[in-house]
């Protein structure tokens, strides 16, 4: 139980197109769900929580007009890379968080298998 | 301030040799948890373990082995006799309380090499 999935697990775009990418629980409704991002051999960090049917928080020095977030059901988080730029090529990972009854109080984080992204 | 230090950024050993991949982190929560993470070169992360800040107990899986140490804030992982398949990159991370344990905070990562 507690699958997370990402969608496309790849993409390579073109300088200035947008980009979508799709994160679903798959086994579990999940309340909220985070964003990160990773640069080659560096950390994650995160970007945005989202909360189901409310606007994402997003971290600090994060645009939020260029990383849309959209968050529409308990199952579904996209993020949108618009106006894509070389500089936002990266591996995009989201994390889901199940509530209620099969999950700890702890509300641990699922992870996706993660989007890489890559903008020409 | 950095809230987890993974202070090896590169580790490479022999196969069957032991590896110890060091974490040491800040917090003013009496209450968190630790954890560790493997990403191999697929990407996907590997959750390995979570270890509750009133749970000072070494745990034990395999060839894995996790000391936790609250007098000097460190959770360190120890493979024994590893092996080809370990060779990954490996994140500590802490959940605080405070954050209502709503943000994972991680570590810059100890990537494993093991070579034949």
């Amino acid at each position: 139980g507690a699958v997370v999935s990402q969608h496309p697990s790849w993409v390579i775009c073109k300088s200035g197109t947008s980009v979508k990418i799709e994160c679903r629980s798959l086994d579990f409704q999940a309340t909220t769900m985070f964003w990160y991002r990773q640069f080659p051999k560096q950390s994650l960090m995160l970007m945005a929580t989202s909360n189901e049917g409310s606007k994402a928080t997003y971290e600090q020095g994060v645009e939020k007009d260029k990383f849309l977030i959209n968050h529409a059901s308990l199952t579904l988080s996209t993020l949108t890379v618009t106006s894509a730029h070389p500089e936002d090529s990266s591996f995009y990972i989201c994390s889901a968080r199940g509530a209620g009854q099969g999950f700890s109080s702890y509300n641990e984080q699922f992870f996706g298998p993660g989007t890489r992204l890559t903008v020409l | 301030a950095q809230k987890v230090t993974q202070a090896q950024t590169e580790i490479s050993v022999v196969e069957k040799e032991d590896v110890t991949l060091d974490c040491v982190y800040e917090t003013r929560d009496t209450t968190y948890y630790l954890f560790w993470y493997k990403q191999p070169p697929s990407g996907e992360l590997v959750f390995l373990i979570r270890r509750n800040s009133f749970d000072e107990q070494n745990e034990i899986s395999g060839r894995y082995s996790w000391n936790f140490q609250k007098s000097t804030s460190s959770f360190n992982f120890t493979i024994t006799a590893s092996q080809v398949v370990d060779s990954a990159v490996y994140f500590c991370a802490l959940s605080e309380l405070n954050s209502g344990y709503s943000t994972l905070t991680f570590g810059k990562g100890t990537m494993l090499l093991v070579s034949p």
